[in-house]
């Protein structure tokens, strides 16, 4: 059974500061590994989806790695803004829970001005 | 469209009375989920479609939840004699290419059940 765990659950930066969010999963035998951003009270929005061919995937100030074989993700977020602030979270679809995309419980990121 | 619409975006309805959420899905999205995040709390699976058909009905919470999907498009999630318990945020998200390609999610609809 797959599953998804972020540390840490909550963190607070200064602005300009960077930061590594963290993502470890249980069953390397993954597709791929996707990076949400949620504001609150909305949906989800799609950042990175780093395929499991490849090491990292880069947008803008994020870079997201991927490294199967210890069964860990991480999202780089440089020279960190205000607007940053939300909850991220990290999912991998996982074909023998139903095809079910499996997500983590979520960092929430706060970048204090 | 431009991307997952979903409707209503907010909805107050009286406990015991059927509800009906809809997603419309990116244009052609062959497969589409259905989560429910509760407040506070982490995103809960509820459902999963390719094409038409759901391989794994086992994450709606009750049997009164029910969902489908007709024309490989529109979906409907409906909850049957609505509860306090459901009240929650329901997400849809379509995928282009099925199993395993990158998730849209639309903004969800907010369900308060009073």
């Amino acid at each position: 059974k797959q599953e998804v765990t972020q540390i840490p659950a909550a963190l607070s930066v200064p602005e300009g500061e960077n930061l590594v969010l963290n993502c470890s999963f249980t069953d390397s035998a993954i597709y791929n590994l996707q990076w949400f951003r949620q504001d609150p009270g909305k949906g989800l929005t799609s950042l990175l989806l780093i395929q499991s061919s490849q090491r990292e995937q880069t947008s803008g100030r994020l870079n997201a790695s991927l490294d199967k074989s210890s069964g860990r993700s991480t999202l780089y977020i440089a020279a960190s803004q205000p607007g940053d602030s939300a909850t991220y979270l990290c999912a991998v679809p996982y074909y023998n829970q139903g095809g079910k995309l499996i997500f983590g419980q979520g960092t929430e990121l706060s970048v204090k001005p | 469209g431009a991307g997952v619409s979903q409707s209503p975006s907010n909805k107050v309805t009286e406990k015991g009375k059927d509800v009906e959420l809809r997603c419309d899905p990116i244009s052609g999205h062959t497969a589409l989920y259905w989560y429910r995040q509760s407040l506070g709390q982490g995103l809960e699976f509820l459902i999963y479609f390719q094409g038409n058909s759901a391989p794994d009905k086992s994450g709606l919470p009750s049997d009164r939840f029910s969902a489908e999907r007709t024309g490989g498009s529109v979906s409907t999630l409906t909850i049957q004699r609505t509860q306090q318990e459901d009240s929650a945020v329901y997400l849809c998200a379509s995928i282009k290419g099925g199993f395993g390609t990158e998730a849209f999610f639309g903004q969800g609809t907010r369900l308060t059940v009073v």
